[in-house]
Parts: C-alpha cells; sequence; structure tokens
C-alpha cells in the first residue's frame, strides 16, 4: 500500500537558523509532489510541486526552496529562516490530480 | 483560473444536530471536486470526491455531498454530528487537465455537547 512518511512532527528554531524538512512516500512511482503551509488562521497554501526527479515549481517567492533528490523524495529547506517561516508544513502526493491528494502527517515549525 | 469559496469560516452547531458546509467553485471547464478534514495538529484526509456520475456523493464518517453544476455547488452534509466531527473541512476543485488541486480557506466545524 502507499504511504507518506514527514517529519519531524514538531520543531522550534531560532530565527536565522537553516530549515531541512523530509517527505518520503512509498509503494508508488513517479508521483508528483507537494508542499504546503498553513499558517496559524488561514488556509492551504502552495509552496513547492514536482512532477520529477529535479523538477521542482515555486508558487510562492520567500526563503525557502525545495528539491526531489529521488523520485520518491522531497525536501523543504531553507538557509536562514524567518519568524514569518513559523507555520504548520504538510506534504502530499498524487498520481492523478482527479484522484486527489494523500496528505503526510504535518511539521509544526516555531520559529522562535 | 479556477477558485474555491467556503462561504462560513465557523460552524457551531449541537450535537446530533444536521449539518451543512457550504462550498462554491467558479471554473469554466468540468471540475473534480474535494472535501477533506483535518483534526488538529493532523494532516488532511479525504473525506469525498466527485468524479463524474452520481451528483450526490457518500464518503466516509457518514458525510455526503451533493454536485450541482446550475449552482456551481458541493455542500458537504451530514444528518447528525458527533462531537468527534469536530475538525477543519476542506472543499477542493481540480480541473481535468491540470495536476493541481485549489482548496478554499476552511470552515472550523465545532459540535457542541
Amino acid at each position: 500500500s502507499q504511504t507518506i512518511h514527514q517529519w519531524p512532527a514538531t520543531l522550534v528554531q531560532p530565527v536565522g537558523s537553516p530549515l531541512s524538512l523530509e517527505c518520503t512516500v512509498e509503494g508508488t512511482s513517479n508521483p508528483n509532489l507537494y508542499w504546503y503551509r498553513q499558517a496559524a488562521g488561514r488556509g492551504l497554501q502552495l509552496l513547492f510541486y514536482s512532477v520529477g526527479i529535479g523538477q521542482i515549481s515555486s508558487e510562492v517567492p520567500q526563503n525557502l526552496s525545495a528539491s526531489r533528490p529521488q523520485d520518491r523524495q522531497f525536501i523543504l529547506s531553507s538557509k536562514k529562516l524567518l519568524l514569518s517561516d513559523s507555520g504548520f508544513y504538510l506534504c502530499a502526493w498524487s498520481v492523478k490530480a482527479n484522484y486527489g491528494y494523500t496528505f503526510g502527517s504535518g511539521t509544526r515549525l516555531t520559529v522562535v | 483560473a479556477q477558485s474555491v469559496t467556503q462561504l462560513d469560516s465557523q460552524v457551531p452547531v449541537f450535537e446530533e444536530a444536521p449539518v451543512e458546509l457550504r462550498c462554491n467553485y467558479s471554473s469554466s471547464v468540468s471540475v473534480y471536486l474535494f472535501w477533506y478534514v483535518q483534526y488538529p495538529n493532523q494532516g488532511l484526509q479525504l473525506l469525498l470526491k466527485y468524479l463524474s456520475g452520481s451528483t450526490l456523493v457518500k464518503g466516509i464518517n457518514g458525510f455526503e455531498a451533493e454536485f450541482n453544476k446550475s449552482q456551481t455547488s458541493f455542500h458537504l452534509r451530514k444528518p447528525s454530528v458527533h462531537i468527534s466531527d469536530t475538525a477543519e473541512y476542506f472543499c477542493a476543485v481540480s480541473r481535468g487537465s491540470a495536476r493541481q488541486l485549489t482548496f478554499g480557506s476552511g470552515t472550523q466545524l465545532t459540535v457542541l455537547p
């Protein structure tokens, strides 16, 4: 069966520190992969999506970046975190958009 | 372009009462429609989806939704809610040729004892 793993579950980082969040998918190949962010009291904001290895599309200009070094691995990074980067980060995958997405359990990031 | 509007940001309701969460979309082409539920500090879970066929779609946990093409709506309903239904609910739309879902801003359903 297909599963998605996202870690860590919670993270507290100081302003200016680097960030690396990892997401991996099992049980499928060549998935579409997505990073979303939820800020407090706001909806889902699409940050990045990827349709294949090394192919990243950015939806929102910011100090975050994403990489897809392997088919089923999606990494969200930052060189220097800002307070405004705090939020709940969700990874998701899909095979075809018309069947919907499967989401990971999320990472709660607090920048202090 | 497509957009999704969830008309109510907060819906309080008493236990065992019926509930309707409203969702309207705008798109000039055929769409696929979804409802997701998010419990606190968890990811989103698919409740139900409309791809084609019957306009009344049944999902998990006793929820159902009706696709109304003329009103461009996809409202979510449950005849009798439980405390455990307290969560945030997201409506989403996908065009047939697109890879991405567009999400609404969410509706917080709070079931009161």
